[in-house]
């Protein structure tokens, strides 16, 4: 069936870095386009990160541009985020998401993986 | 600005209806937006798509007890024959020029 697994989360001291990953199935993942969301504790979702099919065209929420980069292997079937400089306020559950069309709903959601930022 | 607004809390009763508001910004009242459902500790579920005429586009295995509806610039879910699992955090969401974004959500509370 169609699932999105993410991994690569954990605790992380402030200045630190992290690489999530988001391992997809049951689909063409170079079909679609692919997309990274948090939600901080008791907090509403916040979108980050986009990236086209193909890897050409990435987008950025202003929070974490220049901090965090999208990228993605088709091969693999897998989409990943790299985040630098991570600071207490990144500390968050960690989703992916597949775009349904191009530049319209997330209709399939992974279960998320926990980011924790302190010393 | 793209932006979304929706009412924090909502409650009804087991068996009712529920109507769910989220409004979109100053001119932006043509756009599409998504519903998603967040049981407590568990990630998001695509519900629908809603388009500024009203009509929907539902995700795989929606019951027939979510429907949705348009009105200028706010997208409505309504939730009939409510039930326990129906309790939940609701978020809409909506898409600009290289962007995404959220509204606050809205948590229901089935007395």
């Amino acid at each position: 069936q169609v699932q999105l697994v993410e991994s690569g989360g954990g605790l992380v001291k402030p200045g630190g870095s992290l690489r999530l990953s988001c391992a997809a199935s049951g689909f063409t993942f170079s079909d679609y386009y692919m997309t990274w969301i948090r939600q901080a504790p008791g907090k509403g979702l916040e979108w980050l990160s986009y990236i086209s099919n193909s890897g050409d065209s990435k987008y950025y929420a202003d929070s974490v541009k220049g901090r965090f980069t999208i990228s993605r292997d088709n091969a693999k079937n897998s989409l990943y985020l790299q985040m630098n400089s991570l600071r207490a306020d990144d500390t968050a559950i960690y989703y992916c998401a597949r775009d349904r069309l191009m530049w319209d709903a997330f209709d399939v959601w992974g279960q998320g993986t926990m980011v924790t930022v302190s010393s | 600005q793209l932006m979304l607004t929706q009412s924090p809390s909502a409650s009804a009763s087991l068996g009712g209806s529920v109507k769910l508001t989220c409004t979109l910004s100053g001119g932006h009242s043509s756009y599409a937006i998504a519903w998603h459902q967040q049981q407590p500790e568990k990630g998001p579920r695509y519900l629908m798509k809603v388009y500024s005429d009203g009509s929907h586009t539902k995700g795989d295995g929606i019951p027939d007890r979510f429907s949705a509806s348009s009105s200028g610039a706010a997208r409505y879910l309504i939730i009939s024959s409510l039930k326990f699992e129906d309790e939940a955090d609701y978020y809409c969401q909506a898409w600009g020029t290289g962007m995404h974004t959220f509204g606050g959500g809205t948590k229901v509370t089935v007395l």
